[in-house]
């Protein structure tokens, strides 16, 4: 089984570029997450939608945007990227919302120049 | 809000020496707690969790247990090894929805 699979593994931008994060599950999960991840910080949740058709913000949304297309899919875009953007980026999700296991993709590192 | 506080790392260990793993949380009601661990280059998998007071997570040889008198997780391992060398992560979960919320990490080396 594939999980969740996020693409690209690397990216790197130019401050102002915008992309979109894919990141899609195969486990026919409820609810998907997108986390960043900063050295000593630890995960911070950005976005996320606890089923289909709905999306809420995290403890950091600010320059974030998201999509869920279908139950699979669940992207994250930047509009204009940020140097403070530049961090590691996991999608996750969960068969439904409450106390449930969080499945995680293998991550997107991103660098903003 | 809720938070994690989690013991700074790195931590260096040999080869099975027993292993603890602080870690505290300040949260309403009654959260679930869970350690997640970080393999080099991969994504967190759920190592275990417990739900509610005096449970007791056990999983691979790690176990934590939920006090909450003292409002803390401990992880612990009796005999460790090289590849147990990961990075751990507490956290907990309250409220409606599975929004984590993660301590910043501890770094675990374990050597020959």
């Amino acid at each position: 089984n594939a999980g969740v699979t996020q693409t690209p593994k690397f990216q790197v931008l130019k401050t102002g570029q915008s992309m979109t994060l894919q990141c899609a599950q195969d486990m026919n999960h409820n609810s998907m997450y997108w986390y960043r991840q900063d050295p000593g910080m630890g995960l911070r949740l950005i976005y996320y939608s606890a089923s289909e058709g709905t999306t809420d913000k995290g403890e950091v949304p600010n320059g974030y945007n998201v999509s869920r297309l279908n139950k699979r899919e669940f992207s994250l875009r930047l509009e204009s990227a940020a140097p403070s953007q530049t961090s590691v980026y996991f999608c996750a999700s969960s068969r439904r919302t409450v106390n449930e296991k969080l499945f995680f993709g293998s991550g997107t590192q991103l660098s903003v120049l | 809000g809720n938070s994690v506080t989690q013991m700074e790392g790195p931590v260096t260990l040999s080869e099975e020496a027993f292993l603890t793993i602080n870690c505290t949380y300040t949260a309403t009601g009654y959260p679930s707690l869970f350690w997640y661990v970080q393999y080099p280059g991969e994504g967190l998998q759920l190592l275990l969790k417990a739900t509610k007071a005096d449970d007791k997570g056990s999983n691979k040889g790690f176990e934590a247990t939920y006090r909450k008198e003292t409002t803390s997780f401990h992880l612990e391992k009796g005999s460790v090894q090289v590849s147990d060398s990961a990075v751990y992560f507490c956290a907990l979960s309250s409220g409606t929805a599975s929004k984590l919320t993660f301590g910043t990490g501890t770094r675990l080396q374990v050597t020959l």
